[in-house]
């Protein structure tokens, strides 16, 4: 069964601070990674993909990849209070597959 | 681009009847669509896959007669939940890929039903 963990949290972090978010996957044969982020009693809205080893980044969100340890992380930096919201970690096993979900971190970030 | 649409946005209905919520792709043309079902505090589930042209695969443990999914083009499919119940009211999200691999939702639809 493919499985996506994430940490259970929640995490808070002071405005300006660097939020450090992890997902772990158990299928190897995974190619596609993504994150969403998820406000309350909104739709999830893509932030991030990444498909291949090492960091990816946009704006103040970078995206880090380790296929070998079945990693993927997602580093917030300069946090702001807008940024609070449920961060979900998705990967999928080739194209056209659906998508497996983690259950979600609640990320709060302090002013 | 990668714009996904629902309508409506919220509706509330009498136990028994059916609704039927809608999910278009608005600036790309989609062969597969995913409906989600998304209660209080919980993970997103996913309830079926919409195939443009044939018949949708349901996810286990989702009645297919009671949750119909018709995707009669390639940027419309629809999600009829039929003979609707209390226990049914809940926050249904569609998604769709404009490539083979990203995937974009749509606003939701929350249903209420009484």
């Amino acid at each position: 069964q493919k499985e996506v963990e994430q940490n259970s949290g929640p995490l808070s972090v002071p405005e300006g601070a660097i939020a450090s978010l992890n997902c772990t996957y158990s299928d190897r044969g995974s190619q596609s990674f993504f994150w969403y982020r998820q406000y309350s009693g909104k739709s999830p809205e893509l932030i991030m993909s990444i498909y291949s080893n090492g960091d990816k980044e946009d704006g103040r969100f970078t995206a880090q990849l380790n296929k070998a340890s079945q990693y993927v992380s997602l580093l917030i930096r300069d946090s702001q209070p807008s940024d609070s919201a449920t961060y979900l970690c998705a990967v999928n096993t080739g194209a056209n597959s659906k998508l497996t979900f983690g259950k979600g971190i609640t990320l709060s970030v302090r002013p | 681009g990668a714009v996904v649409s629902q309508h409506p946005s919220w509706v509330i209905c009498k136990s028994g009847t059916s609704v039927k919520i809608e999910c278009r792709s608005l600036d790309f043309q989609a062969t597969t669509m995913f409906w989600y079902r998304q209660f209080p505090k919980q993970s997103l589930m996913l309830m079926a896959t919409s195939n443009e042209g044939s018949k949708a695969t349901y996810e286990q443990g989702v009645e297919k007669d009671k949750f119909l999914i018709n995707h009669a083009s390639l940027t419309l499919s629809t999600l009829t939940v039929t003979s609707a119940h209390p226990e049914d009211s809940s926050f249904y999200i569609c998604s769709a890929r404009p490539s083979s691999y990203e995937q974009y939702f749509g606003p939701g639809t929350r249903l209420t039903v009484t």
